[in-house]
C-alpha cells in the first residue's frame, strides 16, 4: 500500500502570507497526486488534480507543484476564507489521503 | 450542474450490515470514464478511500476493508451503492460518495455532502 504523509499536521500564517503545505509519498506515484481543501463541517473541494493542474473555478493564488515522492500546494497570498484542512490524495494505486494539514489565521 | 447525494441509515447496531445510497445527476454512469468513489471521515479526523466502481462495472475495493465492502451501481436511476457487512463502533463515520471524471485519473471532482452513520449498542 501507498502511504502518504502530510507537513506540518498544524500551520499558523498571516493573511498575506505565502503558504507551502508539504505531501510526500511512499513511492513514486509520478504525478498522480490530488489536492483537497475541506472547511469545518463541509465536504472536501478539489483544488489541484496531477499534481498541478488548477480545478476550474479555483482561485489562481493556489498551485501544485511536484512529482515521483515530493509534492506541494501553495497559497501565494493567503486569504481569511483559506482557513481549512488541507488533504493530498494519491491515485497511482489504489487511492490514500493524507492524514491533513490545518491551516489557521496567526 | 453535478450534485450527489448519500442516503443511509443513521444509527444501526454492532454486527448488522450497513447499506448506503449516492443519487446523482447532472452525469451518468453509463459514459465512457466516468466512475463514482466511496469516502468516509471519523468525526475530527482525516479521510478513508473505501471503493469506486466504473461506468464499464469495475470496481476496486480498499484492500483493509475489501473482505466487508460491496459497491454496486444502477445506472438507469443514477445511483451508486455500498453495502459494508459486520459493523462495529470504529465504522462510525460521515461517509461521502464523489464522481470520478476520468478512468486514468481517479480524483474525486464532485463530492455528496455526506451522511452521517453511528454504529451503536
Amino acid at each position: 500500500d501507498i502511504q502518504m504523509t502530510q507537513s506540518p499536521s498544524l500551520l499558523s500564517a498571516s493573511v498575506g502570507d505565502r503558504v507551502t503545505l508539504n505531501c510526500k509519498a511512499s513511492q513514486n506515484i509520478y504525478k498522480n497526486l490530488a489536492w483537497y481543501q475541506q472547511k469545518l463541517g463541509e465536504a472536501p473541494k478539489l483544488l489541484i488534480y496531477n499534481a498541478n493542474s488548477l480545478q476550474t473555478g479555483i482561485p489562481s493564488r493556489f498551485s501544485g507543484s511536484g512529482s515521483g515522492t515530493d509534492f506541494t500546494l501553495t497559497i501565494s497570498s493567503l486569504q481569511p476564507e483559506d482557513v481549512a484542512t488541507y488533504f493530498c490524495q494519491q491515485y497511482y494505486s489504489g487511492n490514500t489521503f493524507g492524514a491533513g494539514t490545518k491551516l489557521e489565521l496567526k | 450542474q453535478v450534485t450527489l447525494k448519500e442516503s443511509g441509515p443513521g444509527i444501526l447496531q454492532p454486527s448488522q450490515t450497513l447499506s448506503l445510497t449516492c443519487t446523482f445527476s447532472g452525469f451518468s454512469l453509463s459514459t465512457y470514464g466516468m466512475g463514482v468513489g466511496w469516502i468516509r471521515q471519523p468525526s475530527g479526523k482525516g479521510l478513508e478511500w473505501l471503493a469506486n466502481i466504473w461506468w464499464d462495472d469495475d470496481k476496486y475495493y480498499n484492500p483493509s476493508l475489501k473482505n466487508r465492502l460491496t459497491i454496486s451501481k444502477d445506472t438507469s436511476n443514477n445511483q451508486a451503492f455500498l453495502k459494508i457487512t459486520n459493523v462495529d463502533t470504529a465504522d462510525t463515520a460521515t461517509y461521502y460518495c464523489a464522481r470520478i471524471p476520468i478512468t486514468i485519473a481517479a480524483y474525486f471532482d464532485y463530492w455528496g455532502q455526506g451522511v452521517m452513520v453511528t454504529v451503536s449498542s
